[in-house]
């Protein structure tokens, strides 16, 4: 079955600190994969991407992923982490139609 | 903003009542995609619609229907609601129905957040 696993369910990171949330899937083939983030009572938004090529992705707001396929993952990373990214953020993997999501970790900004 | 809306924001409701939720894909897209946010379940797909028309079906309860109409919305009917369908419905949308050679990127609205009493 499909699946995508994100391990950490909570993360505090002091604010200026590095960030790197998990995520393993669990697919058929190579899948499409995102990071989404979702904000207090906000919807989705997309960070990034990765559908096939470098498997460095870089995204908006300073995040990146990188997929490697030897570890079924694709791990969201940024070097410096401000208040604002206090939020949850969602791996996801999709075939063609639906989006599988992960259960989320959600990220604490320490001052 | 992403263009996809959703109404109503907040619905409040009874348990065994029915409730219609709404929305809007952004402007040329035809596919429209229901998932369901919730405590237990975490973020579902519930079912795809893609120019009218049924695509994929994912985790939707036996009480719950959708349909795409000409124009394009959709609603997502939910009857005889129980407690346990408390939760966050989001719709998103894109151009086209992904294939084996592409991908198109899903657009999410920003949910109606259902509460049952």
């Amino acid at each position: 079955a499909q699946s995508v696993t994100q391990p950490d369910i909570h993360i505090t990171v002091s604010e200026g600190a590095s960030l790197e949330l998990r995520c393993n899937y669990s697919y058929g083939a190579t899948p499409y994969l995102f990071w989404y983030v979702q904000s207090p009572g906000q919807g989705l938004q997309l960070l990034l991407k990765y559908f096939s090529g470098d498997t460095l992705v870089q995204g908006i707001k300073g995040f990146e992923a990188e997929f490697k396929r030897s570890q079924s993952s694709f791990n969201l990373r940024k070097p410096s982490v401000h208040w604002s990214d206090a939020a949850e953020y969602f791996c996801a993997a999709s075939g063609f139609q639906k989006l599988v999501f992960g259960t989320g970790t959600r990220l604490l900004v320490s001052p | 903003d992403s263009g996809v809306t959703q109404t109503p924001k907040h619905l409040i409701t009874a348990t065994g009542q029915r409730v219609t939720l709404r929305c809007s894909p952004r402007s040329g897209d035809l596919s429209v995609y229901w998932y369901q946010q919730s405590l237990d379940q975490g973020l579902q797909f519930l079912i795809q619609y893609y120019n009218g028309e049924e695509r994929a079906k994912g985790n939707i309860l036996e009480r719950f229907s959708a349909q795409q109409f000409p124009d394009l919305h959709s609603e997502l009917n939910l009857s005889s609601l129980e407690l346990g369908d408390s939760a966050l419905y989001f719709c998103a949308s894109s151009v086209a129905s992904s294939g084996r050679s592409s991908y198109n990127e899903q657009f999410f609205g920003p949910g109606t957040r259902l509460t049952v009493l």
